[in-house]
């Protein structure tokens, strides 16, 4: 099955610093690669995914790149705001990493 | 509100029991996942059903099982329950199979006691 590795675990940062998550992946099968954020108490939600035939994608703060040769994908967020404090999870098939907690400080 | 209905939101009970968490999927969706979420662990998948049918199960224990029935909803029944299965378990569904975006309920908290 799919093994995805998610670092770091912890992240802390200050207010309008950048962000970046990387995870691996084990199956050169899998094809797609969300990114889920989850606030205290709540549930995951996603917020940015690719696709493995683009490289990268970019959603105003937030972007995603992969690297299908490697079998690396990771997330940026940059101008890091309060409200971006939460666990991202990635996530390859029916496989999440483990969660990175971020932390921006104002 | 991601369109997916979880019931009961909490649930106690007590070791060796047996109990029944409910999914509904956003309309349309043909797919729901099942996750087990423990006190500061990851998303452990479960189980996913497509269109009625069991596509991939994950690390479930044999004491769980789950089906999805013909109007889409889906039923986890989780049996002779031990103090490690107290978690939070969430469904989400999606419209297609895989490598499509899932939505998660709000998710169920077990207490087992």
């Amino acid at each position: 099955g799919e093994n995805v590795e998610q670092h770091p675990s912890t992240l802390s940062v200050q207010e309008g610093d950048s962000a970046v998550i990387k995870c691996t992946y084990s199956d050169s099968a899998s094809n797609y690669f969300p990114w889920y954020k989850q606030e205290l108490g709540k549930r995951p939600q996603l917020i940015i995914d690719i696709r493995s035939n683009v490289g990268e994608k970019k959603d105003q703060r937030i972007a995603v790149t992969l690297n299908k040769t490697a079998k690396h994908f990771s997330l940026h967020i940059t101008e890091t705001q309060p409200e971006d404090s939460a666990v991202y999870f990635c996530a390859a098939r029916l496989t999440f990493g483990k969660g990175t907690l971020l932390t921006v400080n104002p | 509100d991601s369109g997916v209905t979880q019931t009961p939101k909490h649930l106690i009970t007590a070791t060796g029991q047996r109990v029944t968490l409910r999914c509904s999927p956003r309309s349309g969706d043909l797919s729901v996942y099942w996750y087990q979420q423990s006190l500061d662990q990851g998303l452990q998948f479960l189980i996913h059903y497509y269109n009625g049918e069991e596509r991939a199960k994950g690390n479930i224990l044999e004491r769980f099982s789950a089906q999805q029935f013909p109007d889409l909803h889906s039923e986890l029944n989780l049996s002779s329950l031990e103090l490690g299965d107290s978690a939070l378990y969430f469904c989400a569904s999606s419209a297609l199979d895989l490598g499509t975006p899932l939505h998660f309920g709000n998710g169920t908290r077990l207490t087992v006691t």
